[in-house]
């Protein structure tokens, strides 16, 4: 299986603050990459795919990055409603699709 | 709009089978993608458990495959989830969802159902 590491595991900001989460593989994944937001008691929400896409309706202050095995999401300016936990995810190869552990993202 | 739902009990005892069902509908099945489950336990992270074809074809999680049967019913637009031998680490909320198609294989997921609690429990 393809090992997923998110870091960092929580990350305290304030609104209005640029922030990046990184991901990375035990193996190169050739940008078959997804990241979810999830918010308490709601199912993960696509954010990006293919490491830099943007699903259709998400706000373009998400972005993705990255190549070979190690990833980035970053979020231009905190807004309130972006607290939540992060979790990366690869699709490179399956089974399974692994995903990272999760990074939680507080207010300061 | 694509929307799923999972139905199925909420608690079962060890060593008996779980059993989720996930509806479709704004969507066919028939009509492509994989459908898929993952679990989270309560407090904790995303495990993928597998996906499945309309035609069958299935993809499993090596840790669970031992344990786990996806099916489809493409009649009645919606696939389930077995899970036999269940313990209390099997307790999790359930999510069905709808899972890409990449390079003939499963890939992202880009629609999901809100979850369902299962406690494993006596």
């Amino acid at each position: 299986d393809i090992q997923m590491t998110q870091s960092p595991s929580s990350l305290s900001a304030s609104v209005g603050d640029r922030v990046t989460i990184t991901c990375r593989a035990s193996q190169g994944i050739s940008n078959s990459l997804a990241w979810y937001q999830q918010k308490p008691g709601k199912a993960p929400k696509l954010l990006l795919y293919a490491a830099s896409r943007l699903e259709s309706g998400v706000p373009s202050r998400f972005s993705g990055s990255g190549s070979g095995t190690d990833y980035t999401l970053t979020i231009s300016s905190l807004q309130p409603e972006d607290f939540a936990t992060y979790y990366c995810q690869q699709y490179y190869s399956t089974p399974p699709n692994t995903f990272g552990q999760g990074t939680k993202l507080e207010i300061k | 709009q694509v929307q799923l739902q999972e139905s199925g009990p909420g608690l079962v005892k060890p060593s008996e089978t779980l059993s989720l069902t996930c509806a479709v509908s704004g969507y066919s099945i028939s009509s492509g993608y994989y459908w898929g489950w993952i679990r989270q336990p309560p407090g904790k992270g995303l495990e993928w458990i597998g996906s499945i074809y309309h035609s069958g074809s299935t993809y499993y999680n090596p840790s669970l495959k031992s344990r786990v049967t996806i099916s489809v019913d493409t009649s009645k637009n919606q696939f389930s989830l077995k899970l036999s031998s269940v313990t209390a680490a099997d307790t999790a909320v359930y999510y069905c969802a709808r899972h890409t198609y990449y390079y003939d294989s499963s890939g992202y997921s880009d629609y999901w159902g809100q979850g369902t609690l299962v406690t494993v429990s006596s």
